[in-house]
């Protein structure tokens, strides 16, 4: 079956700082993977698929079949990043959708 | 329209009511689930339903029952909940069944008493 996994629950970091947000899974054929967001008192919405290898709001991902990892990364975070993001993954021919169970990013001033 | 609605916003009910909840898309989206999401905790995806038939059902108790009267139109049935059911309960629909990202609801804050 297929499983996603976020290692860490909470991550801090400073404004203009790096940002790696980890995620792994195993599945036994192609996954699409994808990372959501949800911002306070927001609903939950799409930030990047690997697919279509877009970087949106300065947020890039990209997919290691060897290493099984679709870790999201921003070169410089702001505040207004600071969020609760879940990778998920999709299985094609009638396979579930799964979250992981979501990092919590906070950027402090 | 590109959005996802539910109502109600909120809901409390008591153990032996019955109640519903409802979502709808007006994106063509031939695919909608219902997920729960209790705090601080990942959403679980409960049904899928895929060009108005019921594609998948994570073993969710018979006291949730879903139905699909159209393709914009998804409900979800609530009966004899218990305690433990008191959750946000989220609406996505998809163009198409698992392979396309999905649009999100806000969700219905659930109490049961």
């Amino acid at each position: 079956a297929q499983r996603v996994t976020q290692p860490e629950k909470l991550l801090s970091v400073f404004k203009g700082a790096p940002v790696e947000l980890k995620c792994n899974y195993s599945y036994s054929g192609s996954p699409e993977l994808f990372w959501y967001v949800q911002y306070s008192r927001q609903r939950l919405q799409l930030l990047l698929r690997h697919i279509s290898r877009e970087s949106i709001k300065g947020f890039t991902a990209d997919l290691n079949k060897g290493e099984t990892s679709f870790h999201l990364k921003k070169p410089f975070a702001q505040e207004e990043d600071s969020a609760m993001y879940y990778c998920a993954l999709s299985g094609f021919g009638g396979q579930n959708f799964v979250f992981g169970p979501g990092t919590r990013l906070s950027v402090l001033p | 329209d590109t959005e996802v609605t539910q109502t109600p916003k909120h809901l409390v009910m008591g153990m032996t009511n019955k109640k519903s909840l409802k979502c709808e898309q007006h994106m063509g989206h031939r695919a909608m689930y219902w997920y729960k999401q209790k705090a601080k905790k990942p959403p679980e995806l409960m049904f899928v339903y895929s060009y108005e038939k019921l594609s998948i059902n994570e073993s969710v108790p018979s006291r949730f029952s879903p139905e699909c009267p159209n393709s914009s139109l998804l409900n979800l049935h609530l009966h004899a909940l218990q305690p433990e059911d008191s959750a946000l309960y989220l609406c996505a629909s998809s163009q198409e069944r698992d392979t396309y990202e999905q649009y999100f609801g806000p969700g219905t804050r659930l109490t049961v008493t």
